[in-house]
């Protein structure tokens, strides 16, 4: 099993739509979790960066995180075409070194 | 601007040839990373390095190679010892908070 699992979708949706990006894991010593988008051929970019459980806000961006289901969501509202992209989570157990363990990726297509 | 740049952006292997992809970056951090992408199966971590002169081999390290001689530099060579070396390769330094950024990776694809 792995450490954290992903949907690889694709996910698609019509333009406008509240979107909702999963990850669980298994290592219960994760705190740090990250969302990063990637489009085609490009390096990851950081979305959203939150710590231990909650909620983080970020325009249209929501970052969720419930360690005791160890489970961790990004809702994406008003979705645009231009967010359709791979989305990654990822995690760690330490913030001063971060050795990040991703997961596989979720691939969204938002429709005109 | 501020940021970590890859080069070359596509490179291709022939059997048994070593060859170097380039990470820079400005933005003062002590650490850099490599890793490879491949399709479902997510970022693994190749190497890493926390501080100039010193650095760690990660999860797939086998068949690679790494320096740190310049805290802005962190190149990675592929050797002829890794048998399936076709793979996007990206990058990656983090600042103090422990936040990783990535560069816009290397596509490497043997021929």
């Amino acid at each position: 099993q792995k450490e954290v699992e992903q949907d690889p979708g694709p996910l698609s949706v019509p333009e406008g739509a509240i979107v909702s990006l999963n990850c669980t894991y298994s290592n219960s010593a994760f705190q740090y979790f990250m969302w990063y988008r990637q489009y085609s051929r490009k390096g990851p970019e950081l979305l959203m960066y939150t710590y231990s459980s909650g909620n983080k806000e970020d325009g249209r961006f929501t970052a969720q995180v419930d360690k005791s289901s160890k489970y961790i969501s990004l809702f994406i509202r008003d979705s645009q075409p231009s967010d359709s992209a791979t989305y990654l989570c990822a995690m760690s157990a330490s913030i001063s070194f971060q050795k990040l363990v991703f997961g596989t990726g979720t691939r969204l297509l938002v429709s005109p | 601007d501020g940021g970590i740049t890859q080069s070359p952006k596509y490179l291709f292997r022939k059997e048994g040839q070593n060859v170097t992809l380039s990470c820079e970056q400005n933005l003062n951090h002590d650490a850099m990373y490599w890793y490879r992408q491949d399709p479902g199966q997510g970022l693994r971590l190749i190497y890493y390095s926390q501080i100039v002169n010193d650095f760690q081999k990660g999860d797939i390290a086998e068949g690679y190679s790494v320096s740190r001689e310049k805290k802005e530099s962190f190149p990675l060579t592929v050797t002829s010892a890794q048998k399936n070396p076709t793979a996007f390769y990206l990058c990656a330094s983090s600042s103090p908070s422990g936040t990783q950024y990535f560069g816009p990776g290397t596509r490497l694809t043997v021929l």
